[in-house]
């Protein structure tokens, strides 16, 4: 096992395009997180699955993003109609149980022109 | 609501200094620690959790509840120290939802 990957690493798009990011756990891992990061900040919760169930959405999502982890492995997230503001860089991270340690992936870098 | 707080956003140390990474947080249920480390081109990782009560690369955290602190430190610096570190909280009750405060970069020079 490698750890946890994403794909792709690079996005760069139109305003007003829709995008789809990906994230591999790692395989034993029932936990799921996905972050935003901007310059100078720490990652930024989004929001977190347990298994196939998403069990909390940050407020500040709005929307326009959604998650699924449909068979409780893989995780997508889609940013529909994107804006400016959405370029940031998006972490994903599993644990193995909820208060566990994280492990992170290399991250997508998004930019919207 | 969960808070985490980093006051120094840059601590510069000479190699050999002792170092102290401030963070302190707020949260009135019963919480979680961590310090995570992101190394230079690499991606985000656990240098330590106050759970475990581990010394890992020669920095320790010590949890004081009373003044909802968790400084990380380490006697001597040394120049693979340098990083940004973040200091993040997980909720314990309802939910496990995991807050990060916004980093410090830590450089140690020679």
């Amino acid at each position: 096992d490698t750890g946890v990957s994403q794909d792709p690493r690079h996005k760069i798009t139109k305003r007003g395009q829709n995008v789809t990011f990906r994230c591999d756990p790692i395989s034993e891992h029932n936990r799921l997180y996905w972050y935003r990061q901007t310059l100078g900040q720490g990652p930024e919760f989004l929001t977190y699955f347990q298994n196939e169930a998403q069990l909390e959405k940050s407020r500040l999502l709005s929307d326009r993003f959604s998650a699924e982890r449909p068979k409780g492995s893989f995780s997508t997230l889609e940013i529909q109609r994107t804006e400016q503001g959405d370029s940031a860089m998006y972490l994903c991270a599993s644990s193995a149980t909820g208060g566990e340690t994280q492990y992170f992936g290399p991250g997508t870098r998004l930019l919207v022109l | 609501a969960q808070r985490v707080t980093q006051p120094e956003k840059l601590l510069s140390v000479f190699k050999g200094a002792p170092v102290e990474l401030k963070c302190n947080y707020s949260y009135s249920g019963s919480p979680e620690l961590f310090w995570y480390v992101q190394y230079s081109r690499q991606r985000l990782q656990l240098l330590l959790r106050h759970i475990s009560r581990e010394s890992i690369k020669g920095f320790t955290a010590d949890l004081n509840k009373g003044e909802t602190s968790f400084h990380l430190k380490k006697p001597f610096a040394q120049e693979e120290d340098s990083a940004m570190y973040y200091c993040a909280l997980t909720a314990l009750s309802g939910g496990f939802k995991t807050i990060f405060g916004a980093g410090t970069r830590l450089f140690v020079k020679a």
